[in-house]
C-alpha cells in the first residue's frame, strides 16, 4: 500500500523567505509527526498531531515554525523568515495512534537548503 | 525525560561475520524500543520493536535485537552481515506510562559499513 509521502523532495530558498513543506500520511493513521534531521543535532522532534486533539508543539524551535493538519490528513509545516540554521532534512511520520507501541512510518523527507 | 545513547558512530564488519550495533536507553518506567535503518537520501525504515514479553525480538532482513532491562540496553544484531546492510542505524525509545511523551526519542545513529 501507499506509504507516507512528502513534497517537495528538495527545496532551495533564500534567507528570509517563507517555505511550506507538505506531508501526506498513510490512510487511516490518526497520528502525524514532524521531525528534523541535521548534521549537528541528529533527529529532533518538532510537533505531532493526534486526531482532533490540540497538537503537541513542544519541539518547535522558534515561533517562525508552525504546522497545521487539515481534515485529519495532510499536514503542512511552514517556516517563516528562513535562516541558514534551518537547513536540514524534514521528516514526516504517521502511526495508527500517537504513543503506545504503534510503529511510526516515515516518509522520504524534504531536504531544505537555505542560502 | 527519555534518552538514547548509541556509543559507536561507526561500526565496520566483514561480510559474513556477525554484527552488533549498540543502544542503551533511559526512560521513566518500562520502554517501547525501536530500530530504524536509513539508506542514503531516504527516510527511516522500520526494522523491529520491543513492546513486552520475549527479550529477543526478530525483525526484517534477518535482524534481531535483545532487550536487557538490567543493563537498559537494546542491541541490534545479525548473525551474518551483508554488504547491502551498510547504512545508518537509529535506535529510538518511548515510555510505556500514560504520562510519557508520544514522540520517539532517537539516538545519534551508527553508520554500519560491511566490507566485502
Amino acid at each position: 500500500g501507499a506509504g507516507v509521502s512528502q513534497s517537495p523532495s528538495n527545496k532551495v530558498t533564500e534567507k528570509g523567505k517563507d517555505v511550506e513543506l507538505r506531508c501526506d500520511p498513510i490512510s487511516g493513521h490518526t497520528a502525524l509527526y514532524w521531525y528534523r534531521q541535521s548534521l549537528g543535532q541528529g533527529l529532533e522532534f518538532l510537533i505531532y498531531f493526534q486526531g482532533n486533539s490540540a497538537p503537541d508543539k513542544s519541539g518547535l524551535p522558534s515561533d517562525r515554525f508552525s504546522a497545521e493538519r487539515t481534515g485529519g490528513s495532510v499536514s503542512t509545516l511552514t517556516i517563516q523568515r528562513t535562516q541558514q540554521e534551518d537547513s536540514a532534512v524534514y521528516l514526516c511520520a504517521s502511526s495508527i495512534r500517537a504513543g503506545g507501541p504503534d510503529t511510526q512510518y516515515f516518509g522520504p523527507g524534504t531536504r531544505l537548503t537555505v542560502l | 525525560a527519555q534518552s538514547v545513547a548509541q556509543p559507536e558512530d561507526q561500526v565496520n564488519v566483514a561480510e559474513g561475520n556477525p554484527l552488533t550495533v549498540k543502544c542503551t536507553y533511559s526512560v521513566s518506567g518500562n520502554p517501547y524500543l525501536f530500530w530504524y535503518v536509513q539508506y542514503p537520501n531516504r527516510g527511516l525504515q522500520f526494522l523491529l520493536k520491543y513492546i513486552t514479553g520475549d527479550n529477543l525480538v526478530k525483525g526484517s532482513y534477518g535482524f534481531e535485537a535483545e532487550f536487557n532491562k538490567s543493563q537498559t540496553s537494546f542491541h541490534l544484531k545479525k548473525p551474518s552481515a551483508l554488504v547491502s546492510d551498510s547504512a545508518l542505524y537509529f535506535c529510538a525509545v518511548r515510555g510505556f506510562s500514560s504520562g510519557s511523551a508520544r514522540q520517539l526519542t532517537f539516538g545519534s545513529g551508527t553508520q554500519l559499513t560491511v566490507l566485502p
